[in-house]
């Protein structure tokens, strides 16, 4: 089975670093996904991990560990309108097929 | 132009009720899904297509049921609407062999009376 952790709830204020953790176990892993959402709105694509590593895009960074099934989200520079959902995902490869199995997700409150 | 596109975006309907949420990508991707995100903002999936066979299916109960006339479309049916189906759903469509992220339709926001 599945298995992805990440903290319920996060605060940090204007123009802060903020460090989102996720943890996951799984048995068939070929990548690790964050999503943004804010509410009433769809997931939007942050950044995507496969190999181990630090991958950056402006303000955004994610980190991937596989050996210690281990991502984090780093946002840099924090804006009120990061104000959202972060959500780990993992896409998981099994005999059956492709999965992208999804965190219960860390809601982030930036305030001024 | 629209990627991901699911209709109706609202849907209020009595219990008993049968419903049907229609999806559509214009991606050329191959493997689209169905999912359940609830109050608590949880995303769960329900259901994995991949050139039109059903290749994931968790426990989700046999009132729901996915369709996939072709590639580009995968419609969810709901039988017998109970209140606890009360959600938002979403559609998203992939290239399962890619690197690249899956996309997202707006969502459908069904509430059960």
């Amino acid at each position: 089975g599945q298995n992805i952790d990440q903290p319920t709830e996060m605060t940090a204020t204007e123009g802060a670093i903020v460090q989102i953790n996720c943890t996951y176990q799984t048995s068939g892993f070929n990548g690790l996904f964050w999503y943004q959402q804010h509410a009433g709105e769809a997931p939007t694509f942050l950044s995507y991990n496969v190999l181990d590593g630090l991958e950056e895009k402006g303000r955004f960074s994610s980190f991937l560990s596989r050996s210690k099934g281990y991502s984090y989200l780093l946002l840099k520079e924090l804006q009120m309108k990061d104000s959202a959902s972060y959500l780990c995902a993992v896409r998981d490869r099994s005999q059956a097929g492709t999965a992208l199995i999804f965190g219960k997700g860390t809601t982030l409150s930036v305030s001024s | 132009d629209t990627a991901v596109s699911q209709t109706p975006k609202y849907l209020v309907t009595q219990m008993g009720n049968d419903k049907s949420i229609k999806c559509e990508q214009n991606l050329g991707h191959d493997t689209m899904y169905w999912y359940k995100q609830d109050s608590k903002k949880f995303l769960k999936i329900m259901f994995s297509y991949n050139n039109k066979e059903l290749i994931i299916n968790e426990t989700v109960p046999n009132r729901f049921s996915p369709k996939s006339p072709d590639k580009a479309h995968l419609n969810l049916h709901i039988n017998s609407l109970e209140l606890g189906d009360s959600a938002v759903y979403f559609c998203a469509s992939s290239q399962e062999d890619s690197n690249t992220e899956a996309f997202f339709g707006q969502g459908t926001r069904l509430t059960v009376v």
